[in-house]
């Protein structure tokens, strides 16, 4: 069973805040990493993605990844209220897709 | 492009009838999947398509739940016959190849619900 696991949350954070939302994953043998953003009542749409050990930064979201712990996190930066949603980690491991259940991000203006 | 089209939006039905949910990939998009969310198991993958030919269907629940895809345009997900666990948003995705840093765009969702 290929696991990944997510801190459901909810996480609040102020307007202005880092938010830092962490995923850790099972297989050793994946592959790339992927951050969603699920508004409520919506498809979840892509943040960013990563494959390679260490940060990628696009924009006011940092996606850190260390495989040899196995874990992968989503820093976003200045958070605002329309930031706030639930955010899926997911994995590609052996040409296959697995999410976690997600975090809840709150951002209190 | 108007991206991944699912329909219904919402489908209510009673235990024991026939859904039908159906999906429009992006055009030039050669995966399908079928995911099922709840709020107690997350996103789950159901099965997804090659240029039409099913690849995996090992998440599909059971023999009730059934997908076609007869054209590069097009795939069903059916449930029969139904029952009220089956309640779940159900989402459609594709994408252009499957490499490891390709996106998948979700469609909208159909919510089900079965009393």
């Amino acid at each position: 069973q290929k696991e990944v696991e997510q801190n459901s949350g909810p996480l609040s954070v102020p307007e202005g805040a880092i938010a830092s939302l962490n995923c850790t994953y099972s297989d050793r043998g994946s592959q790339s990493f992927f951050w969603y953003r699920q508004y409520s009542g919506k498809s979840p749409e892509l943040i960013m993605f990563i494959y390679s050990n260490g940060d990628k930064e696009d924009g006011r979201f940092t996606a850190q990844l260390n495989k040899a712990s196995q874990y992968v996190s989503l820093l976003i930066r200045d958070s605002q209220p329309s930031d706030s949603a639930t955010y899926l980690c997911a994995v590609n491991s052996g040409n296959q897709f697995y999410f976690g259940t997600g975090t809840s991000l709150t951002v209190i203006p | 492009d108007a991206g991944v089209i699912q329909s219904p939006r919402h489908e209510v039905t009673e235990m024991g009838q026939e859904v039908t949910l159906r999906c429009k990939p992006i055009s030039g998009h050669d995966y399908l999947f079928w995911y099922r969310q709840t709020m107690m198991r997350g996103l789950e993958l159901l099965i997804y398509f090659n240029n039409n030919v099913p690849i995996d269907d090992s998440g599909m629940p059971e023999d009730r739940f059934s997908a076609k895809m007869p054209n590069a345009s097009f795939s069903t997900l059916k449930i029969q016959p139904s029952e009220p666990r089956d309640s779940a948003v159900y989402f459609c995705a594709s994408s252009l190849r499957r490499q490891s840093t390709d996106t998948q765009y979700f469609g909208p969702g159909t919510r089900l619900t079965v009393l």
